[in-house]
């Protein structure tokens, strides 16, 4: 079974300053993805990135960046800069490549509400 | 950019009665998949739906819930006697064929669905 683990439920920071956000799954499967999706106060899900597991290079995107470890099982996501508008809820997300199967249901943690105040 | 619609935004219903959840998936997209949030938790995969039929379900998807994609476009919802507990925000995706990696689903905007 999957399992995604957001153990940050609420952090706080300062504009400017730089946050991460932890992420640890659990998985059986040797092919699987993860994703990372920001929730604002509005409630749409907005999709950040994809990794799949036998890619461990890490990413960056702007002001964003993502470090895939699959010895620690963690796909921790780091703000550089952070502004006002990075005040969301961030999700952590797996799907499986079970059987060959072409379901890919996503299965997501709890969520860690990141405030950044000005 | 192509996106996933659903309506209404904000659906109220009597509990006991019956809802329809509306989505339009992005054109060319293959498989569907409903997804539930109870305020303030995490977001719980409900059923995904390809080849006109279920391909999974989870515990939460039960007998009152039923899926359907009656006109090639639209992907509907049903709930058929609501309860209390089946208040939530309700996220419907699709996706293309293809691996998971290169083909991650995309998110509607939610409908928010109160039982009185």
């Amino acid at each position: 079974a999957q399992k995604v683990t957001q153990a940050q439920t609420e952090i706080s920071v300062v504009e400017k300053e730089d946050v991460t956000l932890d992420c640890v799954y659990e998985t059986r499967d040797t092919t699987y993805y993860l994703f990372w999706y920001k929730q604002p106060p509005s409630g749409e899900l907005v999709f950040l990135i994809r990794r799949n597991s036998f890619d461990e290079q890490n990413e960056i995107s702007g002001r964003y960046s993502w470090n895939f470890q699959k010895s620690t099982s963690s796909f921790n996501f780091t703000i550089t800069a952070s502004q006002v508008v990075d005040s969301a809820v961030y999700f952590c997300a797996l799907s499986e490549d079970n059987s060959g199967g072409s379901n890919y249901k996503l299965t997501f943690g709890k969520g860690t509400l990141l405030t950044v105040n000005p | 950019e192509p996106e996933v619609t659903q309506t209404p935004s904000h659906q109220v219903t009597q509990m006991g009665q019956e809802v329809i959840l509306r989505c339009v998936p992005i054109s060319n997209h293959l498989y569907f998949y409903w997804y539930r949030q109870i305020l303030g938790q995490k977001v719980e995969f409900l059923v995904s739906f390809y080849n006109n039929e279920i391909s999974e379900k989870s515990e939460i998807f039960d007998d009152q819930f039923s899926v359907e994609r009656p006109d090639g476009s639209n992907f509907t919802l049903k709930i058929r006697s609501t309860k209390l507990e089946d208040s939530a925000m309700y996220f419907c995706a699709s996706r293309s064929p293809g691996r998971a990696w290169n083909q991650p689903q995309h998110f509607g905007d939610g409908t928010r669905l109160s039982i009185l």
